[in-house]
């Protein structure tokens, strides 16, 4: 079946450094992969999206990368802010509009 | 900014009753999603919509729920019978396009609590 793995862990860091958020998948050929931000009580909200065709894309002080033959995604927060704590979806789309979400992973950003 | 609107932000009922959960998309969206996120776990897809009819439902979307767009602005997902594991929140999506590629926009969420 689909699995898509983020580190349940959360991933503390201090202020100023880069945050890396890993996403796995497998038994998966998605098209294009999603990563979204969630504050808690509060619903998704886009940040970036990558396809299947490109490595990296790059959105201000965030950057994605997505390898198909590793079936992974990584997701870069440079310069980070307290501001920037939340928790952040790795979400995939095939053919199909909707979205599998990854559990999250959260980051809290510290002084 | 246009963003996606639910009511209410929270919702409690007791196991057996019909709730209806609202939802007001973006006004040139045409496609929309109803989503659950079980408290702890991950957002989970139930079903999309478009040209009124669903799209694609998860097998979590059982003869229970129901969804209807019954005017031009408003999207509902309707739970018939509340168990007590439908408990969670509940997000409205809407898009503009369809397919792999659309960027969807999710509303605040419905907390629904079953008693």
């Amino acid at each position: 079946s689909q699995k898509i793995e983020q580190n349940s862990e959360a991933l503390n860091i201090q202020e100023g450094k880069t945050a890396t958020l890993t996403c796995n998948y497998t038994n998966y050929s998605p098209a294009y992969l999603q990563w979204y931000r969630q504050d808690p009580g509060r619903g998704p909200v886009f940040l970036l999206l990558i396809r299947e065709n490109e490595k990296e894309k790059r959105k201000e002080r965030l950057k994605v990368t997505f390898d198909t033959t590793l079936k992974q995604s990584l997701f870069h927060i440079t310069a980070s802010q307290p501001a920037d704590s939340a928790t952040y979806l790795c979400a995939l789309a095939g053919t199909a509009s909707k979205l599998t979400f990854g559990t999250g992973t959260r980051l809290q950003v510290t002084l | 900014e246009p963003e996606v609107t639910q009511t209410p932000s929270h919702q409690v009922t007791q196991m057996g009753q019909e709730v209806i959960l609202r939802c007001v998309p973006i006004s040139n969206h045409l496609y929309f999603y109803w989503y659950r996120q079980i408290l702890g776990q991950k957002v989970e897809f139930l079903v999309s919509f478009y040209n009124n009819e669903i799209s694609e439902k998860s097998e979590i979307f059982d003869d229970q729920f129901s969804v209807e767009r019954p005017d031009g602005s408003n999207f509902t997902l309707k739970i018939r019978s509340t168990k007590l594991e439908d408990s969670a929140m509940y997000f409205c999506a809407s898009s503009e396009e369809g397919g792999p590629s659309n960027i969807q926009y999710f509303g605040a969420g419905t907390r629904l609590s079953v008693l």
